[in-house]
């Protein structure tokens, strides 16, 4: 499969917890990793891989991955954490690179 | 503190060459584990891989581009190079160079690469 699929759009009341998924068939094979984008900026790695986040990166962001999806849950969202999340990983066949269309998350 | 700096024209012309050069700063481009990417970004939508040289030379390059694309290297200057040629108004983005780095995850024995540092950007505009 040459597509990651993520959901346009997704929103959570202050302080509670969200997850972003991103599907593709390729996930059975690869992990993801997730990249939070502000407005105007580059985006930002914040997770990894089966269990990694970067130094700097608040413990509230983990991922996980269940079959052709993978998640990154947010647990406890700020107001600083809307943005446009990325999922990325591999196609299926490891020699290209995948983006999903990115996840916009509002923070109520 | 390795750094990312993308240079280039602002504005192409149809049917020209894009050209844009990244030069890596704080850290050797030929350093062993490390993918030298370019990603862009079309107005207000998502991300899209372009491509990349490793850090031996080999490219790996996004199927849609083939044909027009071509990721250089030149390791005296730490820099790195795209060019797209044939260009259109559908190539106007924002043009992000990137590190992309390996990394071993002892929990499933499995080896990644994400991207951990990235250029701040720059603007192509592909108009007569």
């Amino acid at each position: 499969s040459s597509e990651l699929t993520q959901d346009p759009a997704v929103s959570v009341a202050l302080g509670q917890t969200v997850r972003i998924t991103c599907q593709g068939d390729s996930l059975r094979s690869y992990h993801a990793n997730w990249y939070q984008q502000k407005p105007g900026q580059a985006p930002v790695v914040v997770f990894y891989g089966k269990n990694n986040r970067p130094s700097g990166i608040p413990d509230r962001f983990s991922g996980s991955r269940s079959g052709n999806t993978a998640s990154l849950t947010i647990t406890g969202a700020q107001a600083e954490d809307e943005a446009d999340y990325y999922c990325n990983s591999r196609d299926s066949s490891g020699n290209h690179l995948l983006f999903g269309g990115g996840t916009k998350l509002t923070v109520l | 503190q390795v750094q990312l700096q993308e240079s280039g024209p602002g504005r192409v012309k149809p049917s020209q060459t894009l050209s844009l050069t990244c030069t890596v700063s704080g850290g050797s481009i030929t350093s062993g584990g490390y993918y030298w990417s370019w990603i862009r970004q079309h107005p207000g939508k998502g991300l899209e891989w372009i491509g990349y040289i490793s850090y031996s030379g080999s490219t790996s390059y996004n199927p849609s581009l083939t044909g027009r694309l071509t990721i250089s290297v030149d390791p005296p200057k730490n820099q790195f190079s795209l060019e797209l040629s044939s260009v259109t108004a559908a190539d106007t983005a924002v043009y992000y160079c990137a590190r992309e780095a390996d990394y071993y995850d002892r929990s499933d024995y499995y080896w990644g690469r994400a991207f951990d540092i990235w250029g701040q950007g720059t603007m192509v505009t592909v108009s007569s």
